[in-house]
């Protein structure tokens, strides 16, 4: 199995301002994706994130407002830009693992605007 | 973006009974199919998948049914413990897909 790890595991935001979410792999993909889980909701696909190449996002969701990073095969971060109230949600990471097809999160970031 | 956006329905069980949790997905061009499980503070866990070739699949404790004619899916846990209490997630992919659609969970109570 893998293990995601995501900094930071929560903040408090203020209307206007930008957080950059960084997630960490311990073993190289090529697949990374984000997603976005309201309170008491299911998760949401955001973007896919290959290396190498930009990002891929789902419908409802643009690059300037959410810009993701792939530098490398262990490494992804997602930018919540010019946050609002209605942006605060938990937001996770996710890879996903050749062969075994399998799909692993991380914890997740709990992001709060004001 | 894809996503159930409903409330979660509960589901409340007696330790040490078997429970059933359902799941409809919608594309017909999906042939994986997974259960994930979330506890509270975490990200989804998980549990066992099943592909579209099969209908039925067993792991430790755990059962997954797939029905492909009426696009059902349900994770069957068996003596059901408090650990078990957590937020259980259907989710699909499609054939030569990477994308993972989660559909809405379902929130297990147990009870001691």
């Amino acid at each position: 199995s893998a293990v995601i790890s995501q900094k930071p595991s929560r903040d408090i935001c203020q209307r206007g301002t930008s957080l950059t979410i960084q997630c960490q792999v311990d073993s190289q993909v090529t697949m990374m994706f984000w997603y976005r889980q309201q309170p008491g909701q299911s998760l949401t696909l955001i973007a896919t994130a290959n290396q190498g190449s930009e990002a891929t996002y789902e419908s409802g969701f643009v690059i300037d407002k959410f810009p993701i990073s792939r530098p490398n095969l262990t490494f992804s971060t997602l930018t919540v830009s010019n946050m609002s109230p209605e942006d605060s949600s938990i937001y996770l990471c996710s890879s996903l693992h050749g062969g075994t097809d399998t799909q692993y999160f991380g914890p997740g970031t709990r992001l709060t605007v004001l | 973006g894809e996503s159930v956006g409903l409330h979660l329905p509960t589901l409340s069980v007696q330790e040490g009974d078997n429970s059933i949790i359902n799941c409809a997905y919608s594309n017909s061009a999906s042939d994986y199919f997974i259960w994930y499980k979330q506890e509270s503070g975490k990200g989804p866990q998980f549990i066992i998948d099943i592909r579209s070739n099969m209908d039925k699949r067993q792991g430790q404790r755990v059962t997954v049914l797939l029905n492909k004619t009426v696009k059902h899916l349900s994770l069957q846990i068996a003596a059901t413990q408090p650990g078990d209490s957590a937020v259980y997630f259907c989710a699909e992919r499609s054939t030569g897909g990477f994308k993972t659609i989660f559909g809405a969970g379902t929130r297990l109570f147990v009870k001691a």
